[in-house]
């Protein structure tokens, strides 16, 4: 099965932007693939962020707020997260997802986003 | 307001059969449009999808697991089920149910898990 890779890591201060990326592997085509994106923070379980496909087919999970967005980058293969005017509270590990088939469902690595 | 709670043996021993129940309330696991599934994260590791199952009993299963894991669900309790054969320790980890949301249009499929529980922790040991 594909394996998405995540950064384990990533930082950024208050107010400022963080971009999460989730590199798919070369054989699978990140234009073809909705990426669906989760944040789970210690003790809960995951809670569904969003899905990307294009600037025109995209959807936000209820009360997500619209500082959290999705994006692609073809050239990188990638599926990015921004997540603008970080708050304290966007303390967690993000995880994308894809379904390459309706049998298979892949999670990324996830990464630990640290709000300094 | 949809919830889901797992339950089941917090502690399975090497080579048996790990069982879970998922209960549903606040919304019936017969409505259409859902899939009711099983997520995994080892102590601190990601998130492993295992599998889904509609209300209907179709099932659909992680290749990596398929061989071992079998859903079920009984709607008559609102409830659905995991079963995990022949455990080794790599099976420890909190097991998550949670619906999937599914749209399948011409152009394309979505799903997401929108509910989820709150997770239990099997630990697998002698």
């Amino acid at each position: 099965q594909p394996v998405l890779t995540q950064p384990p890591s990533s930082s950024a201060s208050p107010g400022e932007s963080a971009r999460l990326t989730c590199t798919l592997p070369s054989d699978i085509n990140v234009g073809s693939y909705n990426i669906y994106w989760y944040q789970q923070k210690p003790g809960s379980p995951p809670r569904y962020l969003l899905y990307y496909y294009s600037d025109s087919d995209k959807g936000q999970g209820s009360g997500v707020p619209s500082r959290f967005s999705g994006s692609k980058d073809a050239s990188a293969n990638t599926g990015i997260l921004l997540i603008s005017g970080l708050q304290s509270e966007d303390e967690a590990d993000y995880y994308c997802m894809i379904w390459p088939s309706n049998a298979l469902g892949v999670f990324g690595g996830g990464t630990k986003l640290t709000v300094l | 307001q949809v919830q889901l709670q797992e339950s089941g043996p917090g502690l399975v021993k090497p080579s048996q059969t790990l069982s879970l129940t998922c209960t549903v309330s606040g919304g019936s696991i017969s409505s259409g449009g859902y899939y009711w599934s099983w997520i995994r994260q080892p102590p601190g590791k990601g998130l492993e999808w295992i599998g889904y199952i509609y209300y209907s009993g179709s099932t659909y299963y992680n290749p990596s697991l398929k061989s071992r894991v079998t859903i079920s669900v009984d709607t008559s309790k609102n409830q659905f089920s995991l079963k995990l054969s022949s455990v080794t320790a790599a099976d420890t980890a909190v097991y998550y149910c949670a619906r999937l949301v599914n749209y399948d249009y011409v152009w394309g499929s979505y799903r997401w898990f929108d509910y989820w529980g709150q997770g239990t922790l099997v630990t697998v040991s002698s």
